[in-house]
């Protein structure tokens, strides 16, 4: 088990261009969340999927973001016409469901985005 | 969501014991306790949690107040590479997380 995993791990664009991030979750980890996390402030919420189902997207995720997760395994975070607001670091984690419900998140390294 | 308020700052010296405070005066019946603390440069990691009994685990131990307005996360014998923001989280079951500014914990060789 080699943990969360993200692609890539930095990444500088010019205001207007697309990008997109990837995030591996642990094998057999059925949930896998996005946050973003500015400067100071600590992560923030954008999505989860359960499997290949998106069940909560925050307000935070503007129609420019958009998030996939084909065959319920890696997702991808896309990020469409970006701004110099975007500029953050795009966290991955993932956790497995028990009939408990009570689970920990496991983080990836994050993805640093830098929008010139 | 549920809020907590913890101090935005905190120093120990290495080798001491760390008593990082948190207060969460609105929590519900059903919501668990987390603590997650994140390294510079890296993503959060999880250290403990707990619904209504006290918990210790390898990492540290959670002390819950009996109206559970209140917890505690005591580090035993910190070291260097506790340095990091602690941060305290209410959520019910496997939920987001929504996080707050947490406690930057400074660590004195």
């Amino acid at each position: 088990d080699t943990g969360v995993s993200q692609d890539p791990r930095h990444k500088i664009t010019k205001r207007g261009q697309n990008v997109t991030f990837r995030c591996d979750p642990i094998s057999e980890h059925n949930r896998l969340y996005w946050y973003r996390q500015t400067l100071g402030q600590g992560p923030e919420f954008l999505t989860y999927f359960q499997n290949e189902a998106q069940l909560e997207k925050s307000r935070l995720l503007s129609d420019r973001f958009s998030a996939e997760r084909p065959k319920g395994s890696f997702s991808t975070l896309e990020i469409q016409r970006t701004e110099q607001g975007d500029s953050a670091m795009y966290l991955c984690a993932s956790s497995p469901i028990f009939w408990t419900g009570m689970v920990e998140q496991y983080f990836g390294p994050g993805t640093r985005l830098t929008v010139t | 969501d549920a809020k907590t308020t913890q101090p935005n700052s905190m120093e120990s010296n290495e080798e001491e014991p760390v008593h990082l405070p948190c207060n969460h005066s609105t929590i519900s019946g059903t919501d668990y306790i987390h603590w997650y603390r994140q390294l510079p440069s890296q993503g959060p990691e999880y250290v403990i949690h707990g619904l209504t009994s006290n918990v210790n685990n390898r990492m540290a131990s959670l002390a819950i107040a009996e109206d559970r307005k209140s917890s505690t996360l005591i580090l035993h014998r910190a070291t260097l590479r506790d340095a990091a923001v602690y941060y305290c989280i209410l959520s019910q079951g496997a939920q987001k997380l929504v996080f707050g500014q947490g406690t930057r914990l400074t660590i004195n060789p």
